[in-house]
């Protein structure tokens, strides 16, 4: 199975900073079948991103999503206070379905 | 609006059995594959289980092959997953996930778009 690895494990930012996120991934991604999702405290994760750089629905702009191969980014341009949260990255292009650790952006 | 609500956790004891279930609205229940994933307490996501729209096709992570089963009642907009055999590492919170095909960076992407709020399974003595 693919294991994926993501970097930082936890990152401190302050509101209105850039964030960058990564995720590594231990063989090529098949198709750039790559989603970033969030999720809050005692809340679902939310899809963010998918196939590597494609927005989820109703998602703001300044989340977007890089990479591909082995190599996957996510970076939120403005931090907003609801951003802070934890972020995952899952592959899907090969089975089983796998989830990296999370990296927890924290408010600094 | 697109519901997933989970019931039918609770607290069972190593070895013992309990039946999850998923009910959803607010789509054509039908027409969509669907996923069990779980969160271990203050752990990552693991994907659990995929049962296509039919029913026909399935799959199971390795550490649940053998002791849960994935079923889904089309008639009753419901998705389940009998969980028998339990032990200390299955406690988590359990996710139902619909799964959608997207379009975007030039192909089609099948991603789980809408999770449901979860219910928590603690095995424990």
């Amino acid at each position: 199975e693919i294991v994926l690895t993501q970097s930082p494990g936890t990152l401190s930012l302050s509101p209105g900073e850039r964030a960058t996120l990564s995720c590594r991934a231990s063989q090529i991604v098949s198709s750039n079948s790559l989603a970033w999702y969030h999720q809050r405290p005692g809340q679902a994760p939310r899809l963010l991103i998918y196939g590597a750089s494609s927005r989820a629905t109703g998602i703001p702009d300044r989340f977007s999503g890089s990479g591909s191969g082995t190599d996957f980014t996510l970076t939120i341009s403005r931090l907003e206070p609801e951003d802070f949260a934890v972020y995952y990255c899952q592959q899907y292009g090969s089975s089983p379905y796998t989830f990296g650790q999370g990296t927890k952006l924290e408010i600094k | 609006e697109v519901q997933l609500v989970e019931s039918g956790g609770g607290l069972v004891q190593p070895g013992g059995s309990l039946r999850l279930s998923c009910a959803a609205s607010g789509f054509t229940f039908s027409s969509y594959e669907l996923n069990w994933v779980r969160q271990a307490p203050g752990k990552g996501l693991e994907w659990v289980s995929y049962i296509s729209s039919s029913g026909s096709t399935i799959y199971y992570a390795d550490s649940v092959k053998g002791r849960f089963t994935i079923s889904r009642d089309n008639a009753k907009n419901s998705l389940y997953l009998q969980m028998n055999s339990l032990r200390a590492e299955d406690t988590s919170v359990y996710y139902c996930a619909r799964e959608e095909s997207l379009y975007g960076s030039g192909s089609y992407h099948k991603v789980f778009d809408y999770w449901g709020q979860g219910t928590l399974v603690t095995v424990s003595s």
